[in-house]
């Protein structure tokens, strides 16, 4: 069982809706990040929150809007969203300044 | 720019035999790398890792090699088991740095 859970695991949504993706770990790890994976493609990092640190965006529009509420507890909430952004989204953690990773079961958003 | 390549799309392998998978990469600041199975519908799950300072890290059934001067990695599965068949993705990262970049993936095919 991955400690790293994610809610929901699939969400449809209308481009004009407002929706929010959850992701929670308990493995007492100071960073988490949001990934994006479409079909066919690598994971790559969209949000960097790291506890003591700024957080990190790697140039995603802001129709995605990350919220850490705290050290254990991260939100992806989307609004306005477009048909390309259907896609995987992938939450995971890590203790700070650690590359290993882990993975929730993701996200599997299709926009309508 | 793909940083972080694997060049192979799909690998099959015969039960019990030696499944070998490979990644390359073109920035030399490269100093961490990690080897991730990813099931259909599931998020990545972190199997092997290896620092720079290294040349070969082995975990029970796996073994990763790195050869700095080539900018290579190769991931070795012996016995190759059903349960093995998934994606593969090599990434790398900045030891000290939250980012992984991943390379584009392998499916392993075990066959029985």
């Amino acid at each position: 069982d991955t400690e790293v859970t994610q809610t929901p695991k699939h969400l449809v949504m209308g481009m004009t809706n407002k929706k929010s993706l959850k992701c929670e770990q308990h493995m007492g790890h100071r960073a988490m990040y949001w990934y994006k994976q479409k079909a066919k493609k690598p994971p790559e990092l969209m949000f960097v929150y790291s506890y003591e640190k700024l957080p990190i965006n790697e140039s995603v529009p802001s129709r995605f809007s990350p919220e850490c509420p705290n050290s254990s507890l991260l939100n992806l909430h989307l609004h306005a969203l477009q048909p390309e952004d259907s896609a995987l989204y992938l939450c995971a953690s890590s203790q700070n300044a650690e590359p290993e990773a882990f993975f929730g079961q993701g996200t599997r958003l299709t926009v309508v | 720019d793909q940083q972080v390549k694997q060049n192979s799309p799909s690998l099959s392998v015969q039960e019990g035999r030696i499944s070998i998978l490979n990644c390359d990469y073109t920035n030399s600041m490269f100093d961490y790398f990690l080897w991730y199975k990813k099931y259909p519908a599931e998020g990545p799950t972190f199997l092997i890792s290896i620092s720079s300072i290294k040349d070969k890290n082995e975990d029970g059934r796996f073994t990763v090699f790195l050869n700095k001067s080539a900018k290579h990695l190769s991931l070795h599965i012996v016995p190759s088991q059903p349960g093995d068949s998934a994606v593969y993705f090599c990434a790398a990262s900045f030891f000290g740095n939250e980012k992984l970049t991943f390379g584009t993936g392998t499916r392993l095919t075990i066959i029985p």
